[in-house]
C-alpha cells in the first residue's frame, strides 16, 4: 500500500521550479505532504482530501487527481530553504497513512 | 505550548533488553501515532491511538506495545530489543487522521 514517489532526487538552482509526484495503486481518500530536513522531524505541508478540500500552507501548491490516484506537489521559485526530503503519505478509505520513500530535493545557489 | 515531546533523544540497548520510549503532547489531540524511520524506507506506522483507552496496530507492530491511559501520553514499549529495531522513532499527534500531524523530535535507538 506504499505510494510511489518520483523523482527520487532532484537538484535545482535557486529560482527554478520542481514537481514531485506521488501515485497509488489503490483509490485514495487523502494525500498528505511533509518535508523533512536532515536530522529533524517531518514538518506538515499540505493535506488534499477526496472531494477537493485542501488544508495547508498558502505558499504550497499541490494537486490531487482522484481518477488517476495521483498527487503532485509544485515548488515554484525555489529557495535554499526548500532543500530537504519530501514525503507523501496516502490513505485509502479507513486505513492508516502509508508514506512513500521520499524525494530528496537539493537547491543550490 | 511544548507541542510533542519525546524522551530520550538517544538510547543504546543490548539485545533482549526492554525499554519505554516516552511521548507527550499538550495540544489536546485525540490521534497519536508512533513511526519508525529507517534509511531509504520512509516513515512506517507502528501503532496508533484515536483516543484515551483506544489503540490499534499499524504497519509494523511486532515487538512493540503501546497504551493510552491519558489524552496527553502515548508511550511505546520495546519488549525484547533486537538489532532490527535499530531506527529513529517519531511520535506524532493530530486532531484526527486527516489533519496536520505534529511530530516530536525523535528518538535515535541503537540495539547491539
Amino acid at each position: 500500500q506504499q505510494p510511489v514517489q518520483s523523482p527520487q532526487a532532484v537538484i535545482l538552482r535557486e529560482g527554478e521550479d520542481a514537481v514531485i509526484n506521488c501515485s497509488s495503486s489503490k483509490a485514495l481518500y487523502s494525500v498528505h505532504w511533509y518535508r523533512q530536513k536532515h536530522g529533524e522531524a517531518p514538518v506538515f505541508l499540505m493535506i488534499l482530501l477526496k472531494g477537493g478540500e485542501q488544508k495547508g500552507h498558502e505558499k504550497i501548491s499541490a494537486s490531487f487527481n482522484e481518477k488517476k490516484q495521483q498527487s503532485s506537489l509544485y515548488l515554484t521559485a525555489s529557495q535554499l530553504s526548500y532543500s530537504g526530503t519530501y514525503f507523501c503519505g496516502t490513505r485509502t478509505g479507513a486505513n492508516n497513512l502509508f508514506f512513500g520513500t521520499g524525494t530528496r530535493l537539493t537547491v543550490i545557489p | 505550548n511544548a507541542g510533542v515531546t519525546q524522551t530520550p533523544k538517544f538510547q543504546v540497548l543490548k539485545t533482549g533488553q526492554s525499554m519505554t520510549l516516552q511521548c507527550a503532547q499538550d495540544m489536546n489531540h485525540e490521534y497519536m501515532s508512533w513511526y519508525r524511520q529507517d534509511p531509504g524506507m520512509g516513515l512506517r506506522l507502528i501503532h496508533y491511538s484515536v483516543g484515551a483507552g483506544i489503540t490499534d496496530q499499524g504497519e509494523v507492530p511486532n515487538g512493540y506495545n503501546v497504551s493510552r491511559s491519558t489524552t496527553e501520553d502515548f508511550p511505546l514499549r520495546l519488549l525484547s530489543a533486537a538489532p532490527s529495531q535499530t531506527s529513529v522513532y517519531f511520535c506524532a499527534s493530530s486532531r484526527n487522521r486527516d489533519y496536520e500531524q505534529y511530530f516530536g523530535p525523535g528518538t535515535r535507538l541503537t540495539v547491539t
